[in-house]
């Protein structure tokens, strides 16, 4: 079954804590995206990856990070420094042969009590 | 820089009526352009895209877009609206011409479908 997979579903996380969301696929894709959703709003570029152990800082990058140890991975650590991480985080990924086209997967969403 | 807008935050039809989802965009030349839709607490489904192949673009679900380079428009339609539509729809554009890594999102129409 091929797609893209982020977990948890749900996350919620104390003020003053990190907090790392997964993001996996096994379409063997070479870039992948992530980006925040808040209501009423589009969706907004954190950090891109177009090949491994490269990555790129988007729109919103501040209190974020990532890693591309693995083609399959591209792991999201939101930190203390987010002020207001609260927010559906969406992940993506692209194929080269395809284009611009970015498929995406189901979504977490994260709550800072 | 390339951008989109989506002129209507909100749209209700009725079940069995026409779908129209406005969307314009700015740009310096025939970009690709994308419908995606999104379901309540899901990540967003790729609708329908174009190319420049065709201006008329069919995509899932009986929606289809037309591009109109004079009046720089691509809205989204279907003839009959069907309760499983009621979605958030996104229109989107790269964010820099000739690059592939950067997408530039509208900030969303809600359809809401009724009986």
């Amino acid at each position: 079954d091929g797609g893209i997979t982020q977990s948890p579903k749900y996350l919620f996380r104390k003020e003053g804590q990190n907090v790392t969301l997964s993001c996996e696929q096994n379409l063997n894709h070479d870039a992948m995206y992530w980006y925040r959703q808040d209501p009423g709003q589009g969706l907004r570029l954190i950090y891109y990856s177009q090949i491994v152990n490269d990555f790129q800082k988007g729109d919103i990058a501040e209190g974020y990070s990532v890693s591309r140890e693995k083609k399959e991975s591209f792991p999201l650590t939101v930190t203390s420094a987010q002020k207001n991480p609260t927010a559906f985080y969406l992940c993506a990924s692209r194929r080269q042969e395809h284009g611009d086209t970015q498929y995406f997967g189901p979504g977490t969403r994260l709550t800072v009590l | 820089a390339q951008s989109v807008t989506q002129l209507d935050s909100h749209v209700s039809v009725s079940e069995g009526t026409p779908v129209l989802l406005r969307c314009n965009y700015s740009s310096s030349y025939s970009p690709s352009l994308f419908w995606y839709v999104q379901h309540p607490n899901k990540g967003l489904q790729l609708l329908l895209k174009y190319t420049s192949a065709a201006t008329l673009v069919k995509g899932i679900n009986g929606f289809e877009a037309e591009f109109k380079k004079s009046e720089t428009s691509f809205h989204l339609t279907k003839p009959s609206a069907h309760m499983s539509d009621a979605a958030e729809y996104f229109c989107v554009v790269p964010a820099v011409a000739g690059t592939a890594s950067k997408l530039t999102f509208g900030t969303g129409t809600r359809l809401q479908v009724t009986l």
